[in-house]
């Protein structure tokens, strides 16, 4: 069935540090999504992306959709220690529009001060 | 800005037990989601309603069920509870299927 996969499954840096997130799904998606998760909390959305080879930043926060529609990027500059948090990808299942949301297994973040 | 809404937030049941969790969406929110998120894991999808008609459909057990009423709000029944059901279980609503999903802070079930 359809997957995202998610690299690396943890990150720890340093603050300052740079920090990146990859999503690959194994289908083309019509748009992809990031959410935060800090801990104990619930998702909070971040991002939508829709267009082939789509940047877009916020901050410190750069989004890259690939060109290809399959896979995506979220870099952070010079991390601080309020990123902390796992960061999930996540696509539309199939071809459907009901909304429903397929996750990546999130790539957790931990920034020493 | 009003969020999503979800009761309890905390709920501690024994095996073979019955909980319902209740759900109110952002106003004007026709579409809501049910994912749960066990530990450590990212969240999956349960089941979905658009105008109060079911949706879409993921791995929900045979022993959960869910509805959404007129007022839009929706509620997730859980029977024959496992130990397994244990888990973080998230609402989320949208405006439409296809725009931005808010998510609600979730209600931690633990089944014990």
């Amino acid at each position: 069935g359809q997957q995202v996969m998610q690299i690396p499954q943890y990150q720890h840096v340093q603050e300052g540090e740079d920090f990146t997130t990859y999503c690959n799904s194994s289908t083309t998606l019509s748009n992809i999504q990031w959410y935060k998760q800090r801990p104990g909390g619930h998702p909070v959305f971040l991002i939508q992306l829709v267009k082939s080879g789509e940047v877009k930043k916020q901050k410190r926060l750069t989004f890259q959709f690939g060109e290809a529609k399959k896979n995506s990027s979220l870099h952070i500059t010079a991390t601080q220690t309020t990123d902390v948090g796992t960061y999930f990808c996540a696509g539309p299942h199939g071809s459907s529009n009901t909304g429903k949301l397929i996750f990546g297994q999130g790539t957790t973040l931990q920034v020493k001060p | 800005a009003a969020g999503v809404i979800q009761s309890p937030r905390h709920l501690i049941k024994e095996k073979r037990e019955t909980a319902t969790l209740k759900c109110y969406p952002i106003p004007r929110h026709d579409t809501v989601y049910w994912y749960q998120q066990g530990p450590g894991q990212d969240p999956q999808f349960l089941i979905s309603f658009y105008e109060k008609m079911q949706s879409d459909k993921g791995s929900i057990p045979d022993r959960f069920s869910a509805q959404q009423f007129s007022d839009y709000h929706s509620e997730l029944n859980m029977s024959s509870l496992e130990l397994g059901d244990s888990a973080l279980y998230f609402c989320a609503s949208s405006l439409g299927r296809e725009n931005t999903i808010y998510f609600g802070e979730g209600s931690w079930l633990t089944v014990v």
